[in-house]
């Protein structure tokens, strides 16, 4: 079964510029998370899609950070401006009703620097 | 106070030790309670998960839970210099029909030989 896939695994961008992730979850799960996590601290939800529809989008920055999820497969999560504290990784990940206690299973992130 | 504690060490045992690795959390409402390993440059990747109090054992790890205590814990026994790497432990509670797990920061975990 393939793993949760993310691109680019590494961007280096200057602040005021903006940026896009993707995502493509595992095949058949339903729900699509966000998180972000700044270096030694734990991911951070950013939002979380059900089918093409969003559960929880509380700790979103919406002012500069931006997410969706059209036909309820791929995600793109976008950032602009950037600004130099978020310089993080962007971590994907899914999940279906069917793991156990709604296990989640992350992709290998993107690297975000903002300079 | 945030609603998951971790110690995020380093915490460095040479190769064979029990390592025992410890979170704290405040909301009672939580409960399922997860340890997540992340390599360098990886994403998280789950070890184990438990439902309320009690142990669970899978190989060399055992995973611990007093709800009473607000305390998890994950031992691992006969640790190996591969078992180098950061573990995060996370615990949700149901909302809206699915449970989205609070992280803690992590513990980074060093064996070696």
């Amino acid at each position: 079964e393939a793993g949760v896939a993310q691109s680019p695994r590494y961007k280096i961008i200057e602040k005021r510029q903006s940026v896009a992730f993707w995502c493509n979850p595992i095949s058949g799960h339903a729900t699509l998370y966000w998180y972000q996590q700044i270096l030694g601290q734990g991911p951070k939800l950013l939002i979380q899609f059900q089918n093409n529809g969003v559960v929880d989008d509380s700790q979103l920055p919406k002012d500069r950070f931006s997410a969706e999820r059209l036909k309820g497969v791929d995600s793109t999560l976008k950032i602009q401006p950037a600004k130099l504290e978020d310089s993080a990784v962007y971590l994907c990940a899914s999940s279906s009703r069917s793991s156990s206690g709604n296990t989640i299973y992350f992709g290998e992130g993107s690297w975000l620097t903002v300079v | 106070q945030k609603e998951v504690e971790q110690d995020p060490g380093p915490l460095s045992v040479p190769e064979g030790a029990i390592v025992s690795l410890n979170c704290t959390y405040s909301n009672s409402a939580f409960q399922y309670f997860m340890w997540y390993r992340q390599y360098s440059r990886k994403g998280p990747e789950l070890l184990m998960y438990t439902y309320s109090s009690g142990n669970k054992e899978d190989g060399r790890f055992t995973a611990q839970v007093d709800k009473s205590s607000k305390y998890i814990s994950l031992f691992i026994r006969d640790s190996q210099p591969s078992d180098s790497a950061t573990y995060l432990c996370a615990m949700s509670t149901p909302s809206g029909g699915s449970y989205i797990p609070t992280f803690g920061r992590g513990t980074s975990l060093i064996v070696h030989p």
